[in-house]
């Protein structure tokens, strides 16, 4: 068990609906990062946070966003769904940026969008 | 940006050393890494190694780095079938928070 916990496990949802992604980060972790992976592209950055304030963003779309709140959950909310939305979404947390970045993983979130 | 490659099957026997090789082309790297996914659940750091190492040991576990080539391998010795995984190269740049990843490299180890 990493520490890292996300909700829920599994999602099924319809195009052009509204999911919301959780992620609670290990305990003492200040920075959590998102991922996407499916199987043609991969593991695919999607955005960083620190502290609650954002870090670092990658290949996200823009009818993505995230944000962390004080007591440092994150949480990634995904809108106007497509079908190509489907994949796994990891969250990740670190201790300090710029030690190394050993990033701890969640399980993950399957996302199914029909 | 940083790009990272691997292969991406790798069949081996059990007992057998197994070999997964990676490359970048970043030449600033200062972290590498090397992460294990089993089936269903999230990456695990199985290891890492900094840019001024050329070779770290770690039980069953060895990574090589050769900065002039820009190639980091894992070698895993007396691979059992508890090893078959997806195994992700990662490469952090000087310059950034973020460790980009390979791929990923399946390991399938047969009796």
């Amino acid at each position: 068990d990493s520490g890292v916990t996300q909700t829920p496990k599994h999602l099924i949802t319809a195009t052009g609906q509204r999911v919301t992604l959780r992620c609670s980060p290990r305990s003492g972790d200040l920075s959590v990062y998102w991922y996407q992976q499916s199987l043609d592209q991969g593991l695919q950055f999607l955005i960083q946070y620190y502290n609650g304030e954002e870090r670092a963003k990658g290949n996200i779309l823009e009818r993505f966003s995230a944000q962390q709140f004080p007591d440092l959950h994150s949480e990634l909310n995904l809108s106007s769904l497509e079908l190509g939305d489907s994949a796994l979404y990891f969250c990740a947390s670190s201790v300090d940026p710029g030690q190394g970045e050993k990033l701890f993983f969640g399980s993950g979130t399957q996302l199914s969008v029909l | 940006g940083e790009d990272v490659e691997q292969s991406l099957f790798l069949s081996v026997r059990e007992g057998d050393s197994s070999v997964i090789n990676c490359t970048y082309t970043d030449s600033s790297s200062t972290y590498l890494y090397w992460y294990k996914q089993e089936p269903g659940a999230g990456l695990q750091l199985l290891t890492y190694i900094f840019s001024n190492m050329d070779m770290k040991q770690d039980q069953r576990l060895t990574v090589l780095l050769n900065k002039k080539d820009k190639h980091l391998s894992l070698r895993i010795a007396d691979t059992q079938t508890g090893d078959s995984a997806i195994y992700f190269c990662a490469v952090k740049s000087g310059g950034s928070y973020i460790p980009t990843f390979g791929r990923g490299t399946s390991l399938i180890v047969h009796p």
